[in-house]
């Protein structure tokens, strides 16, 4: 299976901040990695799928990039609703997997 | 509107079974594929099982293979869980998930049920 192994697992950020969170994967995607939000007691949600592409419904702050094994997920002037922990997937293979998770907390 | 409604949780004890079943409603059933994807207490995600939109392809976490059997019947709009031989560490909060591409095997997770709580203890 492949591996994906995200970074920080935890980050402290203000209101307003730009947040990146990393996402590295053991082999090649071709771009198939999707993002998504998870908050308290609540199902997952998804905010990008094919590396970059957003989800309908999902504000432009959102936005996700790289490719081949590195990939990022950015917030641009991070708003009191996305305290929340961000989890990467990939579907290169349909033995999907899911990075370990970043918490994002208010500093 | 999507809605995936989980049923079937509840309280087993180690080495026994127990059956999921997921029903699903707003979408064409038949031409996505589904998946249950489970969480630990305080832990991340994993997708434990997944099957192809026509239920001609399954695929199975190493974790839950030889253990868990994952169908569906596309008649009744609904995805199933058979899960033996369960384990403490099989504790998690299941969820029923619709894949986002029509007519394929396993992509970007697009809805998610609320979640039904398996808990393994003696």
């Amino acid at each position: 299976d492949i591996q994906m192994t995200q970074s920080p697992s935890t980050l402290s950020a203000s209101v307003g901040d730009r947040v990146t969170i990393t996402c590295r994967a053991s082999q090649s995607l071709n771009n198939w990695l999707a993002w998504y939000q998870q908050k308290p007691g609540k199902a997952p949600k998804l905010l990008i799928y094919k590396a970059s592409t957003l989800e309908d419904g999902v504000p432009s702050r959102f936005s996700g990039s790289g490719s081949g094994t590195e990939f990022t997920l950015t917030i641009s002037g991070l708003q009191p609703d996305d305290f929340a922990t961000y989890y990467c997937q990939q579907y290169n293979t349909y033995f999907l997997t899911f990075g370990g998770g970043t918490k994002v907390d208010i500093k | 509107q999507v809605h995936l409604v989980e049923s079937g949780g509840g309280v087993v004890q180690p080495g026994k079974s127990l059956s999921l079943s997921c029903g699903a409603s707003g979408f064409t059933f038949s031409s996505h594929a589904m998946h249950w994807v489970r969480q630990a207490p305080g832990q991340g995600l994993e997708r434990v099982a997944g099957i192809s939109y026509d239920g001609s392809n399954k695929y199975y976490a190493d974790s839950v293979k030889g253990r868990f059997t994952l169908s569906r019947d596309n008649s009744k709009n609904t995805l199933y869980l058979e899960m033996d031989s369960l384990r403490p560490d099989d504790t998690a909060v299941y969820y029923c998930v619709k894949d986002k591409i029509m007519f394929g095997g396993g992509s970007s997770l697009q809805q998610w049920g609320r979640g039904t709580l398996v808990t393994v203890s003696s």
